[in-house]
Order: structure tokens, then sequence, then C-alpha cells
């Protein structure tokens, strides 16, 4: 089964963008056919930012951006905003029926 | 607009079972799959299976096949966890979400509030 690996944390500070990757270890191209990120604060239930590696969910607006490229699913927020402090995973799923997470990104804004 | 409400926190002993709730409404319960994803205190999130409102199977992740049992009541648009006997590594938030997927598309667009799951003698 495939690992999704993000990094720990990342940081930055307001009006700044900032990446979160999101690397397969599977070598299959079809691995990330279906890749989704998610928002969560404290003690909430994650909220969904992403879908289908590039599509926003209406009600969320350009401020957050999906992308991939080989065997890494990114999210980009643009103009970091104080309310954007928040864990982010991503997930991926090659059928659309069995899915894995990816470790999480504690995002802090300075 | 469509919402999935779960049952309240529970306080299990080890060896205990557990069983908790995702009611859902707002839309056609039978059309739409339930994942269920769970989240240690302090950990990422971690997804343990699905069951398909239809015709009623379940698929488990392979960490917690035989563990588990997803089921649903269609007559109430809910579905069910249940975990056989409880150890303290099941000590987490349990989250149940709508799984929107057709064609070529497919995520979790609804999730539940989270039921809160504290195990300890």
């Amino acid at each position: 089964h495939s690992t999704l690996t993000q990094p720990a944390s990342v940081s930055g500070s307001p009006g700044q963008s900032i990446t979160i990757s999101c690397t397969t270890t599977n070598n299959d191209i079809d691995a990330f056919n279906y890749v989704s990120w998610f928002q969560q604060h404290p003690g909430r239930a994650p909220n969904l930012i992403v879908y289908d590696v590039t599509g926003r969910p209406s009600g969320i607006s350009g401020h957050f951006s999906g992308s991939k490229s080989g065997n890494t699913a990114s999210l980009t927020i643009f103009g970091l905003q104080a309310e954007d402090e928040a864990d982010y995973y991503c997930a991926s799923s090659t059928t659309g029926l069995t899915w894995v997470f990816g470790g999480g990104t504690k995002l802090t804004v300075l | 607009q469509g919402h999935l409400i779960q049952s309240g926190p529970e306080l299990k002993r080890p060896g205990a079972a557990l069983k908790i709730s995702c009611k859902a409404s707002g839309y056609d319960f039978n059309d739409f799959a339930i994942h269920w994803v769970r989240q240690a205190p302090g950990k990422g999130l971690e997804w343990m299976g699905w069951i398909d409102t239809s015709n009623r199977k379940a698929t488990y992740a392979d960490d917690f096949a035989g563990r588990l049992v997803f089921s649903l009541d269609n007559g109430v648009k809910t579905a069910y966890l249940q975990i056989r006997t409880l150890t303290s590594d099941d000590a987490a938030m349990y989250f149940c979400a709508r799984l929107n997927s057709w064609r070529f598309t497919a995520y979790f667009d609804y999730w539940g509030q989270g039921t809160v799951v504290t195990v300890s003698s």
C-alpha cells in the first residue's frame, strides 16, 4: 500500500504564499487519480478545500489551489491569513473506493 | 445541504464493545457510501474503511480488518461503527464522512462532527 508523505510543519507570514507537498511512495501513475486536501482546526472535523487534484468546492475561494506533478501533489495557499493556521491533510485514492491520508502538516502563520 | 450527525462521547473500559452512529440528513442516504476515519489524540487522520449504503457491503482497511463491523439502518438513514473489543489504542476521535463519487470524481464532502472515545479502566 502506498504512503503519502507531507512535511510535518510549514510557516509563513501574513500575505505570503506557501506550498504543502504530498508525495506518494507508489510508483503507479494512477495512484493520484483522486487527490483531496482538507483543512482541520483543533477539535473540529476536517473541511474539504481541494478535490480531484485541482477542484475547489463551492464556497472555497482561489485562496487555495491544488496541483500535481509526477508523484507529488501540492496545495498552495495564497495571501496567508491568520485564520489559515490549522492542520492540512492530503488524501488519495486510485479507485475512489479505498483511501490513504497523508500524515498532516501543521501550518503556522507567524 | 446534507449533514452527518454522530452520537455523543463514549467512555469505555478495555475489553468492552463500542457502537457509534452516524445519522444522515438532507440527501438520499442510499446514493452515497459512508466512510470512517480515526484520529488518535495529537495524531493524523487514518482511513478505516467504508460501507456501500445500497448493497450493505463493507470494506475494511488492512489495519482494522477483523476488529470492526460497519452496519446500516437505511430506514433511519444511519450508519454504525462497532469495535468488538476495545484496547487503549482505540482511544480516538472517530469521524464518518460521505463519499461523493461518480464517473471521474471522488471526494469526502460531508463529515460528521466526530465522536470522542475514551478507553480507561
